[in-house]
């Protein structure tokens, strides 16, 4: 299986702060993956897919990059309503495996 | 707009089988645009995928569950499902149905509410 190993698990922040979140695969995928944001007591939503694209409707401030085995997240300017729980996942191939989530704290 | 709804027994005991449906509206389920998918989130903890099916009854599932799971797609009822058999607490979770679409990239999206289940001797 492909583990995806995620970090921070947790990072505190401050509106307006400019954050990464890496996400490392345990082999080279490409640029397979994907990106979710999830709110308490929600289910996860598709912020970003292959690497960088940007899903419909999730604003401009989110970005991502990456190829191989390292691939970032970042917000550029944080919002209130950001600071919940972010999983990158791998689509390269079965098992598709998630990373084990990074809490964004005021 | 494609909207996903899982459905289901919120308690089950354990060594008997989890079964799950998920009724999709505002699509086909025999689209060939999409793959349908499970995913379960124990309580708070991340997320694992279960396994995905397409609408011509083609599987893939996650090795981790051991042959224990069993999907299928009603097409006549837009719905598609989930066994998970000899259920153990372990596999007390929220279970959420979900989208793929079959570009490649093996992305979920939409993804249903999720439902709790609990399982418990």
């Amino acid at each position: 299986d492909i583990q995806m190993t995620q970090s921070p698990s947790s990072l505190s922040a401050s509106v307006g702060d400019r954050v990464t979140i890496t996400c490392r695969a345990s082999q080279s995928i490409s640029r397979y993956v994907n990106w979710y944001q999830q709110k308490p007591g929600k289910a996860p939503e598709l912020l970003m897919f292959a690497a960088s694209s940007l899903q419909s409707g999730v604003p401009s401030r989110f970005s991502g990059d990456g190829s191989g085995t390292d691939f970032t997240l970042t917000i550029s300017s944080l919002q209130p309503e950001d600071f919940v729980t972010y999983y990158c996942q791998q689509g390269y191939g079965t098992p598709y495996t998630f990373g084990q989530g990074t809490k964004l704290e005021i | 707009q494609l909207q996903l709804q899982e459905s289901g027994p919120e308690l089950v005991k354990s060594s008997e089988t989890l079964s799950l449906t998920c009724t999709v509206s505002g699509g086909s389920i025999s689209s060939a645009s999409y793959y349908w998918a499970w995913l379960r989130q124990p309580p708070g903890k991340g997320l694992e995928w279960i396994g995905s099916i397409y609408y011509s009854g083609r599987t893939y599932d996650n090795p981790s569950l051991k042959s224990r799971v069993t999907m299928s797609v009603d097409t006549s009822e837009n719905q598609f499902s989930l066994n998970l058999g000899s259920a153990t607490a372990a596999d007390t979770a929220v279970y959420y149905c979900a989208g793929s679409y079959s570009s490649g990239w093996n992305w979920f999206h939409p993804w249903g509410q999720g439902t709790l289940v609990t399982v418990s001797s």
